[in-house]
């Protein structure tokens, strides 16, 4: 147990709708990252925050969007969901900013599956 | 572009040796990280190279070298359970703007 939730395990809904997953770091981290892996795919990064501030972006589509509060939890929102969509989407956390091989502890992952 | 290159699949018995390696392009270059994902399972973190040379925990090693853009992870006295897909990692960029680009992993097979 890597001490980083997500909620839900799983997520099914139909193309077009909003969904949320939700992400509560390991206590005391203050970075969060987002990362989304398709079947058989590697990891693909979305989106970091730190201490509530974006601090890093991928290739996060324009539907989707990420914010995290003060008292450190994120959410992704999804929105206009499409097949495509359909993926692992894990959340992980650090304790530092982002720096040079800062371990990175990985969520168990939300998987959606859009109809 | 960025990109990073790993074998698809290796195979190997119970007891050996096995290496996989990994070579980056990159813009900025911070270092390479390994994570071991089990199927089914969340990836965890086993190693970290900022500078060239050999960094060994227990049963598993990793390699640097930054002239050749290339790494590796060995794993010794292999067991069933090693079994698993194995993703080195970069963070690509400088400070101001950096992204984290993962390989398409390595599906690794040990067989009894």
């Amino acid at each position: 147990d890597s001490g980083v939730t997500q909620t839900p395990k799983h997520l099914i809904t139909a193309t077009g709708q909003r969904v949320t997953l939700r992400c509560s770091p390991r206590s005391g981290d203050l970075s969060v990252y987002w990362y989304q892996q398709s079947l058989d795919q590697g990891l693909q990064f979305l989106i970091q925050y730190y201490n509530g501030e974006e601090r890093a972006k991928g290739n996060i589509l324009e539907r989707f969007s990420a914010q995290q509060f003060p008292d450190l939890h994120s959410e992704l929102n999804l929105s206009s969901l499409e097949l495509g969509d359909s993926a692992l989407y894990f959340c992980a956390s650090s304790s530092s900013g982002g720096g040079e091989g800062n371990e990175q502890f990985f969520g168990p992952g939300t998987r959606l599956t859009v109809l | 572009g960025q990109s990073l290159e790993q074998p698809s699949e290796v195979t190997a018995v119970e007891g050996a040796i096995v290496q996989i390696n990994c070579t980056y392009q990159t813009s900025g270059f911070y270092g390479l990280s390994w994570y071991q994902q089990h199927d089914g399972g969340a990836p965890t973190f086993l190693s970290y190279n900022a500078l060239d040379g050999l960094e060994e925990t227990g049963r598993f090693s990793s390699f640097l070298s930054r002239s050749d853009s290339y790494g590796y992870l060995l794993l010794q006295e292999l067991q069933m359970k090693d079994s698993a897909s194995y993703f080195c990692a970069v963070r690509d960029g400088d400070s101001g703007t950096y992204k984290y680009i993962f390989g398409t992993g390595t599906r690794l097979k040990v067989l009894a």
